[in-house]
């Protein structure tokens, strides 16, 4: 089955910072990949996805993603870390017809004022 | 905006007890998920129903679980004889039938094993 491998578990930025939080998957096809975010107490909330065409794929709350093949990468990244965006971030990858989606451990960002 | 609803939000039961999870899908949704959350681990899938039955099911989905769409709007989690280790937020997410659909996810129920 598809996995994920998201390396930090805990990642402080200061606010304005620019921020990349890093996913590794691990999936025999062309994998179809996520990233949600989950603030305290809260339900996941899908940020962007990727499935095909171009690699840089911009989602909500100015976050973008781009996959890289050859790194078999999907890293999330924001130029500028609001207070607001403080909160645990998942990367996921879905399988043949992403009907059983798997996650990564997920990290915690924290952003200092 | 329609969006994914579980009840109870927070449900405590003793250790070999049967528990039902509810959630209602959103409603033009055809594909439903459950997913559980072991506090401070990651998101785990359980299972996908499409169209009356399980489409996918991970090593978690044992016998001890079962899954059910009793009417046109719930869908319902249920565990047989619950364990210390059942433990966790459970979440319920649908989608509509395009498999590059996002899955909406509801606020999920955290249910605790005593």
């Amino acid at each position: 089955a598809q996995s994920v491998t998201q390396p930090d578990i805990h990642i402080t930025v200061s606010e304005g910072a620019s921020l990349e939080l890093r996913c590794n998957y691990s999936y025999g096809a062309t994998p179809y990949l996520f990233w949600y975010v989950q603030s305290p107490g809260q339900g996941l909330q899908l940020l962007l996805k990727y499935f095909s065409g171009d690699t840089l794929v911009q989602g909500i709350k100015g976050f973008e993603a781009e996959f890289k093949r050859s790194q078999s990468s999907f890293n999330l990244r924001k130029p500028s870390v609001h207070w607001s965006d403080a909160a645990e971030y998942f990367c996921a990858v879905g399988g043949y017809n992403n009907n059983d989606m798997r996650f990564g451990a997920g990290t915690r960002l924290t952003v200092k004022p | 905006e329609p969006e994914v609803t579980q009840t109870p939000s927070h449900q405590v039961t003793q250790m070999g007890q049967e528990v039902i999870l509810r959630c209602v899908p959103i409603s033009n949704h055809l594909y439903f998920y459950w997913y559980r959350q072991i506090l401070g681990q990651k998101v785990e899938f359980l299972v996908s129903f499409y169209n009356n039955e399980i489409s996918e099911k991970s090593e978690i989905f044992d016998d001890q679980f079962s899954v059910e769409r009793p009417d046109g709007s719930n869908f319902t989690l249920k565990i047989r004889s619950t364990k210390l280790e059942d433990s966790a937020m459970y979440f319920c997410a649908s989608r509509t039938s395009g498999f590059t659909d996002t899955q909406y996810f509801g606020p999920g129920t955290r249910l605790t094993v005593l």
